[in-house]
């Protein structure tokens, strides 16, 4: 079935521990997202990557880096985890950047403590 | 600096009645705007979208959004909602090239049987 896969679905972690989010897409999509989803807040943009082997940051990049060394796959890791960075991780995909619709994952609810 | 304001958090509604979910935005230049829906559990459905022309646009699942630039406002319609609209809904705007879609903070509307 196509569409963008992510894991885990939830996971608590300690602070201080390091922890990569999982995301996988297999609509051959050139764009990917990675957004945190706060009650209130609506989506804020984490990092984007417009194409394999580059990244950018997006509104609330702090203490989280990508790497996107091919088309399907684009993990997000929290290298240090704080209390500050609970939340539910969206990753999403667009066939290229800009305008185009973003399909979205299912999510990952992370909980520092 | 672009921006979705959604100024109801909450609506509820009667199952059969119409709804009216607001979205007004704040963009320099000519917005391209969306719709999406977020079951609970799930990840991000787009409903609908206006990239430019009939500034009704639409949707999926009988929804439809009009578009009013003097108004820098894209409410979403569905005149008869049903138990399974229940849900969170979240505008977006978008550049017209670039990656960065800013959301609102989501309208949680809730069905009355």
């Amino acid at each position: 079935i196509a569409g963008i896969t992510q894991a885990p679905t939830s996971q608590i972690l300690a602070a201080g521990r390091r922890m990569t989010l999982r995301c996988t897409q297999d609509m051959r999509h050139n764009a990917m997202y990675w957004y945190r989803q706060d009650l209130g807040l609506g989506l804020r943009l984490i990092h984007y990557s417009n194409t394999a082997g580059t990244t950018g940051k997006g509104e609330v990049p702090d203490g989280y880096s990508v790497s996107r060394a091919n088309t399907d796959d684009f993990p997000l890791t929290l290298a240090s985890a704080v209390p500050s960075q609970t939340s539910v991780y969206f990753c999403a995909s667009s066939a290229r950047t800009g305008y185009n619709e973003q399909f979205f994952g299912p999510g990952t609810r992370l909980t520092v403590l | 600096a672009q921006s979705v304001t959604q100024p109801d958090i909450h609506i509820t509604v009667s199952e059969g009645a119409s709804l009216e979910l607001r979205c007004n935005y704040s963009y320099g230049a000519t917005p391209y705007l969306f719709w999406y829906v977020q079951s609970p559990g799930q990840g991000l459905q787009l409903l609908l979208k206006y990239f430019s022309g009939d500034t009704l646009v639409q949707g999926i699942k009988g929804f439809e959004a009009e578009f009013k630039r003097s108004q820098s406002s894209f409410n979403l319609r569905k005149p008869s909602v049903h138990w399974s609209d229940a849900a969170e809904y979240f505008c977006a705007v978008g550049p017209s090239a670039g990656n960065k879609l800013t959301f609102g903070g989501g309208t949680r509307v809730l069905v009355k049987p």
